[in-house]
């Protein structure tokens, strides 16, 4: 079955506490991307990357880092977590100019 | 600066009828446009989409309708079952951005049985 996969699903952690949350696709997709999604505001980019060892920000990267070791995977990081960045998290995929299939997202709270 | 919004954020409809959710786009230079769907703790998923050459285009009981002159953005479902009910989301990629989306805010569709 075709999916994008994230882990973990739910994480509640501490300020300053690093942490990582993974991403995985299965469709042998170019283009990965993650998203964060805060009421009011819609889902805003935070880092994408067309493909292996290419990576960019998005609209509000302060805060995260990303990896693109392998095509499947685009871990995002959390060095130093904060309360601001208590969110709902999503991953997606594509071809390139397709739309972008979605995981089901990781709730994060920083305490 | 760039955004995609809805005029509604709430709307209810009866089952079996039809339901309109409207968008508006900011940027003139976009060519790419998605409807999401997101149900309660999912990810969006897609609906349907439409490019800038187009104006319509059609569905399984879904209708995306594009009016580049105004920037305005259209989901048509027909005869709205409760399965669809959930939040819908319109997301345009401009042109020189990279696979970017922009997204609105969403429309929560409520079906009435």
């Amino acid at each position: 079955e075709a999916q994008v996969t994230q882990n973990p699903r739910y994480l509640i952690t501490v300020t300053g506490k690093k942490l990582t949350v993974t991403c995985s696709q299965n469709m042998n997709h170019e283009y990965m991307s993650w998203y964060r999604q805060d009421p009011g505001l819609g889902l805003r980019q935070i880092y994408y990357s067309m493909n292996v060892e290419v990576t960019d920000k998005g609209d509000v990267p302060e805060g995260y880092k990303v990896s693109r070791k392998e095509k499947r995977n685009f871990p995002l990081i959390l060095e130093s977590p904060s309360p601001n960045q208590t969110s709902l998290y999503f991953c997606a995929s594509s071809f390139t100019d397709q739309p972008q299939h979605f995981g089901d997202g990781t709730r994060l709270s920083i305490l | 600066g760039e955004s995609v919004g809805l005029h509604l954020p709430t709307l209810s409809v009866q089952e079996g009828d039809n339901s309109i959710i409207n968008c508006a786009y900011s940027n003139s230079a976009s060519d790419y446009f998605i409807w999401y769907k997101q149900e309660s703790g999912k990810g969006p998923q897609f609906i349907i989409d439409i490019r800038s050459n187009m104006d319509k285009r059609q569905g399984q009981r879904v209708t995306v309708l594009l009016n580049k002159t105004v920037k305005h953005l259209s989901l048509q479902i027909a005869a709205t079952q409760p399965g669809d009910s959930a939040v819908y989301f319109c997301a345009e990629n401009p042109k020189d951005s990279s696979y970017k989306l922009i997204f609105g805010s969403g429309t929560r569709l409520l079906v009435r049985p």
